[in-house]
């Protein structure tokens, strides 16, 4: 299958920081990247849906200022948390797809903000 | 359908027992559905999909059956092993090509 690369695969930051995670397709172009957060022993929450060129959809109740999302090429998107906080730690995964198949995932990178 | 910080149903199996697993999806229009498997602290891997036009689609000791009328889906792994101790995960394409992941349930298969 196709690959998606994610990193990093960890991260540990300080609180108020700002922390980077890139998602790379790297034997496809993707049209539609995904961003989702998980906590642990639970479901896949499904933050924000990208598309390259134009700006990102968010679910509600995520905050779009803390959660930035850049999908500026058809092979990477990145997602910013801005001025993290101890309860911005999770999981997070991003999953990119070419047109309307099935979608890859990403490794994911677990935030740790202390 | 979209689960939001449900915790996980479980399911316990035998090693060598059949299991099946069970996911119900919200949207009648959705076209695709994708059975992932997550192992701890990695992502999300795919097993199997089928499409709407389908109810059945058999992989190598996976299954996977759509039931459109109940909006159902399940996953049947045949012959359990320990390596398929994991969370499973059903995810529904919607016509407006969002992809949306079920609760997701953890099987765990004793030895």
């Amino acid at each position: 299958g196709a690959v998606v690369s994610q990193h990093p695969s960890w991260v540990i930051c300080k609180s108020g920081t700002s922390v980077k995670i890139e998602c790379r397709s790297l034997d496809f172009q993707a049209t539609t990247m995904f961003w989702y957060r998980q906590f642990p022993k639970q479901s896949l929450m499904l933050m924000a849906t990208s598309n390259e060129g134009s700006k990102a959809t968010y679910e509600q109740g995520v905050e779009k200022d803390k959660f930035l999302i850049n999908h500026a090429s058809l092979t990477l998107s990145t997602l910013t948390v801005t001025s993290a906080h101890p309860e911005d730690s999770s999981f997070y995964i991003c999953s990119a797809r070419a047109g309307a198949k099935r979608a890859f995932f990403g490794q994911g990178t677990r935030l740790t903000v202390v | 359908g979209e689960s939001v910080g449900l915790h996980l149903p479980t399911l316990s199996v035998q090693e060598g027992d059949n299991s099946i697993i069970n996911c119900a999806y919200s949207n009648s229009a959705s076209d695709y559905f994708i059975w992932y498997k997550q192992e701890s602290g990695k992502g999300p891997q795919f097993i199997i999909d089928i499409r709407s036009n389908m109810d059945k689609r058999q992989g190598q000791r996976v299954t996977v059956l759509l039931n459109k009328t109940v909006k159902h889906l399940s996953l049947q792994i045949a012959a359990t092993q320990p390596g398929d101790s994991a969370v499973y995960f059903c995810a529904e394409n919607r016509d407006n090509n969002d992809m949306r992941f079920g609760a997701g349930t953890r099987l765990t298969v004793k030895p």
